[in-house]
This record gives C-alpha cells, sequence and structure tokens, in this order.
C-alpha cells in the first residue's frame, strides 16, 4: 500500500505565476483535504474534496482552488502567487466525512521568490 | 471555527523521564487526533480518540470531553521520540470537517 503520495517535493516558483500541486489518497481512501505550514508554525485547513466537491473550507483566499478526481487523487492550485504563500503543502487522505484517522504525505515545499 | 491550544511550545527532558503533553479546545468535538511530525515534514498519525483512554507501546493518549483537554503521554521517553507533537480537532467540531491544529510541541530528549 502506498499510502498518500504527494508530487512534487519541492518546487520554487516567482512571485504572481501559478502551482499546481497533486496528491494521491491511501488505497480506499475517498477524502483529500489540504493543509498549509508555515515555518514553526502548525498546519493550517485549506479545504477538503469528497465526491469531488469541495466539501468545507478554511480561511483561505479564492486564489487557493482545488479539484478532486473520481479515482479520488487531488489537485491544489494556488494563483497569483505571494512570497507569504512558501510554505509546506499536506495533503491528507481519509474514508468518508466521518470523524476517521487521517493519513498524512510527505507534502510538497513550495518556494516563492 | 474550533481553536486549539497546545503546552508546552518546547520541552527538553532526559532520556527515561515521563513526557506530558497537553491540548485544549474550544468547541466540542467528535474525536482528537495527536499527531507526530519529524524535521523533513513528515506526519504520523498517532492516535484518534473520542472518549477515554488510548495505548500504544510508550504512547498513552487520554482525552476529557466535558473539560475540552487531551493530553499525550510519553514513558520512559527516547531520544528517538524527538519530533514535534500536534493535536488536531475537527474545524467546526462535527465528524465530517477537516482539521485545526496546534502549533504543536517541539520536544527533545537528551541520551
Amino acid at each position: 500500500d502506498a499510502g498518500v503520495t504527494q508530487s512534487p517535493t519541492h518546487l520554487i516558483k516567482t512571485r504572481g505565476q501559478q502551482v499546481t500541486l497533486r496528491c494521491s489518497p491511501k488505497s480506499g481512501h475517498d477524502t483529500v483535504s489540504w493543509y498549509q505550514q508555515a515555518l514553526g508554525q502548525g498546519p493550517q485547513f485549506i479545504f477538503q474534496y469528497y465526491e469531488e466537491e469541495e466539501r468545507q473550507r478554511g480561511n483561505f483566499p479564492d486564489r487557493f482552488s482545488g479539484h478532486q478526481f473520481p479515482n479520488y487523487s487531488s489537485e491544489l492550485n494556488v494563483n497569483a502567487l505571494l512570497l507569504g504563500d512558501s510554505a509546506l503543502y499536506l495533503c491528507a487522505s481519509s474514508l468518508g466525512l466521518g470523524a476517521t484517522e487521517a493519513f498524512f504525505g510527505q507534502g510538497t515545499r513550495l518556494t516563492v521568490v | 471555527k474550533n481553536e486549539v491550544e497546545q503546552s508546552p511550545q518546547n520541552l527538553t527532558a532526559q532520556e527515561g523521564e515521563f513526557i506530558t503533553i497537553n491540548c485544549s479546545y474550544s468547541v466540542g468535538i467528535s474525536a482528537l487526533h495527536w499527531l507526530q511530525q519529524h524535521p523533513g515534514g513528515g506526519i504520523v498519525s498517532l492516535f484518534m480518540l473520542s472518549s477515554g483512554k488510548k495505548k500504544h507501546g510508550r504512547l498513552i493518549a487520554t482525552i476529557n470531553i466535558q473539560e475540552k483537554h487531551s493530553s499525550l503521554h510519553i514513558t520512559a521517553s527516547h531520544p528517538r521520540d524527538s519530533a514535534v507533537y500536534i493535536c488536531a480537532v475537527p474545524y467546526s467540531g462535527g465528524g465530517a470537517d477537516g482539521l485545526t491544529f496546534g502549533k504543536g510541541t517541539h520536544l527533545i530528549i537528551q541520551p
């Protein structure tokens, strides 16, 4: 079982550019959540996808958007990158929308210069 | 939005000591998660609990739903336990939520 996989592992982008991060959930999981973790801080909830729809969203601007595919994999898109978007982006998968255990990927380290 | 407070923020202890990390939250929840994060970012789920106590090896997690408080204990601590320990609860308290996290407790166990 491959667990949760994220790609790429590291990424450097220029301010104003757009970026797409990818997440494949653990086998059998159908719910994907995305988090942003700034250096020295705890992760912050961006949004959650289930059945290809955004089910819940944290306090992030519309520059952050996402998508879930029929195979449950997910993408996080960030437009008009700001220096402050530099962070570790974590994906977590779980089964259904109930209180179930979440499994995390290793994250994508995004640096905006 | 659920607010999560963890204490202490930093903890340095000697090998073999009993470790306690505390977590308080503001909104009633369906379950609470304890997670471990090593340098480089990978997060591992240690426990998910909704009542009482759970034990896994040298790790013990307890929760008091009425007081909105949980503790993570490590018995006979070892240098390999050095990591950031994070408490997380549902974003708005419900079962169908993403998680909101505490800032983490940076634990260092010295030989």
